[in-house]
């Protein structure tokens, strides 16, 4: 079975700063992968997704993940973080018959 | 609708108590998915959804969570005789087509069930 770790639990950056949230998965084939945000109270909001060619994707409000085989990973990045970023990222992987595995989230806090 | 519609948003259980949680997915979208999120963890996957056909119900944790989904539309989530180790948030995600997504599927807000 896929399992998806994110070796973070909470992060904090300062406002304007960049960001970068680690997910590493094992699947043995290419996988589907995806990161989505959680605001409290609120469901997942897809940030983007990788299926196949180019590595580097772009997602909404900036957000960017690059996928390499060779580490497994699949980090999320934004240049610059806002205020309104504050929230629980989950990175995903999708396996065999459509479902979703989900890693353990990231809090992120935002500093002014 | 515009989005998943999942209700009640909120639900408090007592222990032993049956509850039926409800999802109205986008209209058209073909499969539908259930997954549990405890507290402070990922959602985890618990059935799933091809129009009315339940093509995956090995996340079901036991025989008291019951899924259905009669006319390829709404589904009701189930779960008999409540226990404490119930309590989570209850997502309902959808999507338009049958295999991977290029669209990643849609969630609703969930349903925030407590049983006390």
């Amino acid at each position: 079975a896929q399992s998806v770790t994110q070796p973070d639990i909470h992060i904090t950056v300062s406002e304007g700063a960049s960001l970068e949230l680690r997910c590493n998965y094992s699947y043995g084939a290419t996988p589907y992968l995806f990161w989505y945000v959680q605001s409290p109270g609120q469901g997942l909001q897809l940030l983007l997704k990788y299926f196949s060619g180019d590595t580097l994707v772009q997602g909404i409000k900036g957000f960017e993940a690059e996928f390499k085989r060779s580490q497994s990973s699949f980090n999320l990045r934004k240049p610059s973080v806002h205020w309104s970023d504050a929230a629980e990222y989950f990175c995903a992987c999708m396996e065999y018959g459509n479902k979703l595995v989900f890693g353990a989230g990231t809090i992120l806090r935002v500093k002014s | 609708g515009a989005g998943v519609s999942q209700s009640p948003r909120y639900k408090v259980a007592k222990r032993g108590q049956d509850v039926a949680l409800r999802c109205d997915p986008i209209s058209g979208h073909v499969s539908l998915f259930w997954y549990q999120q405890a507290l402070g963890q990922g959602p985890e996957f618990l059935t799933y959804f091809q129009n009315e056909a339940q093509l995956d119900k090995s996340g079901l944790p036991s025989d008291r969570f019951f899924a259905e989904r009669p006319e390829g539309s709404v589904s009701t989530l189930k779960i008999q005789r409540t226990q404490q180790e119930d309590s989570a948030v209850y997502l309902c995600a959808s999507s338009y087509v049958r295999g991977p997504s290029n669209y990643g599927y849609t969630f609703g807000s969930g349903t925030r069930l407590t049983v006390v």
